[in-house]
């Protein structure tokens, strides 16, 4: 268990929907990191928020947003789905210590029907 | 164009036998990471690089990181059929810590 709590775990819609995906990060970490992995590209960074501020923006659609809350837990926002937006969706976050480590949740696993 | 390239990209090998996968790249590299994911996880972190020429061990697995902070190796000795997995090298480009680049992994898969 890394600590990091991704919901929901598993999630089927329809193209041209709105999902939003919610994680909590491990305890006393300020970071948030959203990865994207599908079979074809690998894991692709998304976006990194540091104690609700955006800190680095990857390849992420502008269909896509995410957002860091006072309380820490993120939220990353996928909007008019299409087809190619099926993937896990990781989100990770990163010790104060800056160790550079980053502990994985288990994933969200959507698929656009 | 991938950042950081893996290979090989599938390897299927028997319980006991040697193997080494690669991470390349024609950056430098500040540091590297090799993570393992299994099937319904998240990657795991297994060990980070710094200095080019560094090498290290992790029971069965040997972890070197290029002269020049270009590449990197993973080496398994015997390996055992826990070892399966996908093994993903990653990195911070351009030394920023604000995000980490991935290579798209080597599937491995150790046969009893």
């Amino acid at each position: 268990d890394s600590g990091v709590t991704q919901t929901p775990k598993h999630l089927i819609t329809a193209t041209g929907q709105r999902v939003t995906l919610r994680c909590s990060p491990r305890s006393g970490d300020l970071s948030v990191y959203w990865y994207q992995q599908s079979l074809d590209q690998g894991l692709q960074f998304l976006i990194h928020y540091y104690n609700g501020e955006e800190r680095a923006k990857g390849n992420i659609l502008e269909r896509f947003s995410a957002q860091q809350f006072p309380d820490l837990h993120s939220e990353l926002n996928l909007s008019s789905l299409e087809l190619g937006d099926s993937a896990l969706y990781f989100c990770a976050s990163r010790p104060r210590s800056n160790t550079g480590e980053l502990f994985f949740g288990e994933g969200s696993r959507l698929t656009v029907l | 164009t991938q950042l950081l390239e893996q290979s090989p990209q599938f390897l299927s090998i028997q319980e006991g036998e040697n193997l080494t996968v690669y991470c390349n790249s024609s950056s430098v590299f500040s540091s590297l990471q090799w993570y393992r994911q299994e099937p319904g996880e998240g990657p795991v972190l297994l060990v980070t690089v710094v200095t080019g020429g560094e090498v290290k061990k992790l029971k069965r697995l040997t972890f070197q990181f290029g002269d020049a902070r270009k590449d990197s190796s993973l080496h398994i000795t015997a390996a055992q059929t826990g070892d399966t997995g996908l093994y993903l090298c990653a990195g911070p480009p351009g030394g920023s810590n604000y995000k980490l680049t991935f290579g798209k992994g080597t599937l491995l898969t150790v046969n009893p």
